[in-house]
């Protein structure tokens, strides 16, 4: 499986945009690129996914390079409910029942 | 009402004993996961099932089996309890096929063995 590299962690203070990078400089052709985050004692929850173009919806955007080789989760107005745990993951477009292969994230701190 | 449901959401238990963690999902997929959540916070696919069939069986100890007795239902028996096995346990469900599909996971299972 491609991998993914993320920060550690990251701080940003309330209100403001944060952007959260990841590389995956060996993604293939035919690879999703999915945002999951979990909260504190809470399961994953999806956040965003996208193939080439970037995405938005309700929750974030995703900016992917050009050439795919990394991606970026963008949260426009961070709360203190987005303090969480944050994951990039590359999931084959062929399917099937892989699920998911969880690396170790960025832990997002958000200051009051 | 929860997209999918485990239960119990504790459990503390002694060491060599048998437990089962029951996993629901009103979603109507056709795919469902176990995952575990050690101590350090990694999270490791365990089993994923499709239509009751058995697909991905990771490098899991026989003590645990998956048992899928319909679509909606993957539920997670632990034989002869060790304490390694203390972790959060995570059942998760999703469409089978295509790498657009999201995977919904439940509130996790704190399993404590002692």
């Amino acid at each position: 499986d491609a991998k993914t590299t993320q920060p550690n962690s990251m701080e940003s203070n309330e209100e403001e945009p944060v952007h959260l990078p990841c590389n995956h400089s060996t993604i293939s052709g035919t690879d999703y690129i999915h945002w999951y985050r979990q909260l504190p004692s809470q399961g994953p929850e999806y956040v965003i996914h996208g193939l080439t173009s970037n995405v938005n919806n309700r929750m974030a955007s995703l900016a992917i390079a050009e050439d795919r080789k990394s991606s970026t989760l963008i949260l426009h107005r961070a709360t203190l409910r987005d303090a969480a745990v944050y994951y990039c993951i590359l999931m084959y477009s062929g399917g099937g029942a892989d699920g998911l292969t969880f690396g170790k994230g960025t832990h997002l701190i958000i200051q009051p | 009402d929860t997209a999918v449901s485990q239960t119990p959401k504790y459990l503390v238990t002694q060491m060599g004993n048998d437990k089962s963690i029951k996993c629901e999902q009103n979603l109507g997929h056709d795919t469902m996961y176990w995952y575990k959540q050690d101590s350090k916070k990694f999270l490791k696919i365990m089993f994923s099932y499709n239509n009751k069939e058995l697909i991905i069986n990771e490098t899991v100890p026989n003590r645990f089996s998956p048992k899928s007795p319909d679509k909606a239902h993957l539920n997670l028996h632990i034989n002869s309890l060790e304490l390694g096995d203390s972790a959060v346990y995570f059942c998760a469900s999703s469409h089978l096929g295509g790498a657009g599909n999201t995977i919904y996971f439940g509130e996790g299972s704190w399993l404590t063995v002692v």
